[in-house]
């Protein structure tokens, strides 16, 4: 069935610093989602990518889409502990659900 | 709009024991989740529902059960406890069609332990 691999599967950064989680679908995907899981809560949605090669923004988050739609990539500049969190991928499966990513859990330290 | 709800927030259960998690959603959303999420881990898929009347078995069924009876609701059923179901459960919504997958709310999750 469809996996999608997320590396690293932790980061340590200090603040300032940049980071980048990168994701990698055994299939072709139609889209992408980005979720967010701040500790002890629930995952939020962030983004979806849709168009091959797709570049989106939100403030200091850079989320681009693969060219052939198989892996994805967010870019956070200048980590903040606001950051902290684990940073899920998905993508659509059969029947309309979502294959969730095995995540990359981000720590900020000052 | 409340969004996607479940109870309880946290519970202790005995090996044996059953319980009922609840989950409501007011987005009129068609599809809903349940995933469970190990320490640490990610989101694994128990089951899921494309309508009211219409469940399906996810990645992870075994142990559990569940039904839908109206669009709002969709609660998770645990037979018989077992320690390997200590776990966080979210529930999750969304508006999905044929070839659409639109973004999943999740609920705040339940904690449950079990004993």
């Amino acid at each position: 069935g469809q996996q999608v691999m997320q590396i690293p599967q932790y980061q340590h950064v200090q603040e300032g610093e940049d980071f980048t989680t990168y994701c990698n679908s055994s299939t072709t995907l139609s889209n992408i989602q980005w979720y967010k899981q701040r500790p002890g809560g629930h995952p939020v949605f962030l983004i979806q990518l849709v168009k091959s090669g797709e570049v989106k923004k939100q403030k200091r988050l850079t989320f681009q889409f693969g060219e052939a739609k198989k892996n994805s990539s967010l870019h956070i500049t200048a980590t903040q502990t606001t950051d902290v969190g684990t940073y899920f991928c998905a993508g659509p499966g059969t029947a309309s659900k979502l294959t969730f990513g095995t995540g990359t859990r981000l720590q900020v330290t000052l | 709009n409340a969004g996607v709800t479940q109870t309880p927030k946290f519970r202790i259960l005995k090996i044996g024991q059953s319980m009922t998690l609840q989950c409501t959603q007011d987005m009129n959303h068609n599809y809903m989740y349940w995933y469970r999420q190990d320490p640490g881990m990610g989101l694994k898929l128990i089951y899921y529902s494309v309508g009211a009347g219409i469940t399906d078995k996810g990645e992870v069924p075994n142990g559990y059960n569940v039904s839908r009876s109206t669009t709002e609701d969709f609660p998770l059923r645990l037979e018989l406890a077992a320690p390997s179901q200590t776990s966080v459960y979210f529930c999750a919504s969304s508006y999905s069609g044929e070839g659409y997958t639109d973004t999943q709310y999740f609920g705040p999750g339940t904690r449950l332990t079990v004993l």
